[in-house]
């Protein structure tokens, strides 16, 4: 079975710009949860989307969206970069039930100039 | 709010030697979820607890349980120089929200030969 994938792998942005990720989930997995990571703030949940839905929101402004299309594939969004943004930015996918493990992909790794 | 902390942050190990990482929680949760990242990469899974008294090996390591102390621990048997890398503790939010992780700020080993 492959693996969760996140495209891009690398990306640098400019400060004002925007920038969207994408994440496709392991086959059969329905849910899919972004985190970011930081060196100053270590892992984030960003949110979860299941069904098409965001089931979940951490405590992240506005600027940073998401959506699930039908077939589970996954993108955040960023708009209005800052420098703080930069990241690495993590989405892992889970099937719904059961023990919830969450397998991550190998994340995106994002550079806010 | 939930809080899970590590520690300790930094471990310099030996190589042969055993040593224990703990993960206390703040609030009630039956399930724990180990992970482990190196430099630059994601997050692998290394264990999934389920239950009070859970315990779970694999290799070297060894991970338990105990939701009523809130605490587990991660168990490393006659370490490796291959067991460097940092290793988190991950706390679902509540019952309704198992994919909405809170992850420890994370435990960097290094294994010195």
């Amino acid at each position: 079975k492959a693996g969760v994938t996140q495209t891009p792998r690398y990306l640098i942005k400019t400060r004002g710009q925007q920038v969207t990720l994408s994440c496709s989930p392991i086959s059969g997995h329905r849910s899919v949860s972004w985190y970011q990571q930081t060196p100053g703030q270590g892992l984030q949940f960003l949110f979860e989307y299941f069904s098409e839905t965001q089931r979940n929101k951490g405590n992240f402004p506005g600027r940073f969206s998401g959506r699930q299309f039908s077939n589970s594939r996954s993108e955040m969004n960023v708009s209005t970069l800052e420098l703080g943004d930069s990241a690495l930015y993590l989405c892992a996918s889970s099937f719904v039930g059961g023990s919830y493990e969450q397998y991550f992909g190998p994340g995106t790794r994002l550079t806010v100039t | 709010e939930l809080k899970v902390e590590q520690n300790p942050l930094f471990l310099s190990m030996q190589e042969g030697k055993n040593y224990t990482i703990y993960c206390n929680y703040s609030t009630t949760s039956d399930r724990l979820y180990w992970y482990r990242q190196d430099p630059g990469k994601s997050l692998e899974s290394l264990f999934v607890l389920l239950s009070n008294g859970a315990v779970k090996q694999e290799g070297r390591l060894m991970a338990s349980l105990d939701t009523k102390a809130r605490l587990s621990t991660l168990h490393i048997t006659a370490a490796v120089h291959d067991l460097s890398a940092t290793y988190f503790c991950a706390v679902p939010l509540d019952r309704y929200n198992n994919n909405d992780m809170r992850f420890g700020a994370g435990t960097r080993l290094t294994v010195k030969p």
